[in-house]
């Protein structure tokens, strides 16, 4: 079956250090989003990319980065810039920007 | 600026109706509608593209006013499984692409 999958599904971050986490889907969709998730919040795009090698800022991009090198890859690299990173991070996708997305199961990241 | 929806949180009985608003400051191109169930990703439940456009999807349908850029979801005779986070996501008619989601409204159905 077709879908999102995000990998791991907890993080421990420490103190400085870079993380990673995984997002592949097999949707064959174009576009490609980044969502962090606080407790009782909504959803705050960081980055989204509607095609291989491109990808815009959202509204929380400081202290985060991504890569599209593959369509169907759109990995999150969290940095030690960003001091607040605790969070649910959700990973979607569309098949074209504006068209109804499909969520991964998440990561929840903390700090040790 | 983050769609603003109420209310912020409704509780009901099972077999009551509730009505969730999604009001925008910028005009709309379309808007989404999602349910989370605690813990878990968002799931789509309907889109709606035109002006006054209305959807339905079982007993759960919505409206869309271009023209005061809101949209409604309507919840009819609310089933346990109700229960969650409804989110809007909206498309703003800008240049640039633009999809923000609104700031949820919490459902929780009591038996």
């Amino acid at each position: 079956d077709g879908g999102i999958t995000q990998s791991p599904k907890y993080l421990f971050r420490k103190e400085g250090q870079n993380v990673t986490l995984s997002c592949e889907q097999n949707l064959n969709h174009d576009a490609m989003y980044w969502y962090r998730q606080d407790p009782g919040q909504g959803l705050r795009l960081i980055y989204y990319s509607q095609i291989v090698n491109d990808f815009q800022k959202g509204d929380i991009a400081e202290g985060y980065s991504v890569s599209r090198e593959k369509k169907e890859s759109f990995p999150l690299t969290v940095t030690s810039a960003q001091k607040n990173p605790t969070a649910f991070y959700l990973c979607a996708s569309s098949s074209m920007t504006g068209e109804p997305q499909h969520f991964g199961d998440g990561t929840r990241l903390s700090i040790l | 600026q983050q769609p603003v929806q109420s209310p912020q949180a409704v509780i009901l009985r099972e077999g009551e109706d509730a009505v969730i608003n999604c009001s925008s400051s910028k005009a709309l191109y379309s808007v989404h509608w999602y349910r989370q169930k605690h813990g878990e990703a968002p799931v789509f439940l309907m889109i709606l593209l035109k002006g006054g456009e209305q959807k339905g999807h079982e007993k759960i349908s919505a409206s869309f006013n271009e023209k005061k850029q809101q949209s409604s979801l309507y919840l009819t005779a609310s089933q346990l499984s109700y229960s969650g986070t409804y989110f809007c996501g909206t498309e703003s008619l800008s240049g640039t692409y633009k999809y923000i989601f609104g700031t949820g409204t919490r459902l929780k159905v009591l038996a």
